[in-house]
């Protein structure tokens, strides 16, 4: 069936460096993607999408890779700072829904 | 920015209780959407709602459960007997369109204590 997988539970970096968290996807028709995180007690946060029709999207401190040959996606953080503390998702959409895995936890060392 | 909002930020119920939780999505959206999360685990969907219909609804959402939009502003999910295991947070979320092509935007939740 469908998955969205992320390849690491957890990622842990220190403040400044840059983060690289990764997600494999099953659906080779899949032409939308999504990149959300989650802080903690809140409701997931929108952070940056890309079509299938790109393999690079920039936003600020963001950038999202899309390799399609191996069904990879993977988000990119410049600079990591301590409010990048979260739980990072790329859910697998489909119809009318959004299936969210277990995400990636990002620790940002001070 | 447009944000969705959900009211209360936590309720406590006692089991066999009503509740009803509220959500005001953005305004020009039109595809509704309650998800839940389990403390400590993953965001699972529940049910999604366009034109005052029920689009897709997951296992979960049960005969328990109903959504409604009672005016033009407000989007409810009901829980008719709370049980101790529907102690989740409840996640509202609105998007412009469906279909899987469209950002759906989440509100900050309602902690739901069951007792």
């Amino acid at each position: 069936g469908e998955s969205v997988g992320l390849h690491l539970p957890t990622l842990s970096v220190q403040e400044g460096d840059n983060s690289i968290i990764n997600c494999a996807y099953s659906n080779s028709a899949s032409d939308y993607f999504i990149w959300y995180k989650q802080e903690s007690g809140k409701g997931p946060q929108f952070i940056i999408d890309i079509r299938s029709n790109m393999d690079k999207r920039q936003g600020q401190r963001v950038t999202v890779l899309l390799n399609k040959t191996v069904k990879h996606l993977s988000l990119q953080i410049a600079a990591t700072q301590p409010g990048d503390s979260a739980v990072y998702f790329c859910p697998l959409l489909g119809g009318f829904k959004t299936i969210f895995g277990a995400g990636t936890r990002l620790f940002v060392k001070a | 920015e447009p944000e969705v909002t959900q009211t209360p930020s936590h309720q406590v119920t006692q089991m066999g209780q009503e509740v009803i939780l509220r959500c005001v999505p953005i305004s020009n959206h039109l595809y509704f959407y309650w998800y839940r999360q389990i403390l400590g685990q993953k965001v699972e969907f529940l049910v999604s709602f366009y034109n005052n219909e029920i689009s897709e609804k997951s296992e979960i959402f049960d005969d328990q459960f109903s959504v409604e939009r009672p005016d033009g502003s407000n989007f409810t999910l009901k829980i008719r007997s709370t049980k101790l295991e529907d102690s989740a947070m409840y996640f509202c979320a609105s998007s412009e369109a469906g279909s899987g092509n469209y950002i759906q935007y989440f509100g900050a939740g309602t902690r739901l204590s069951v007792l």
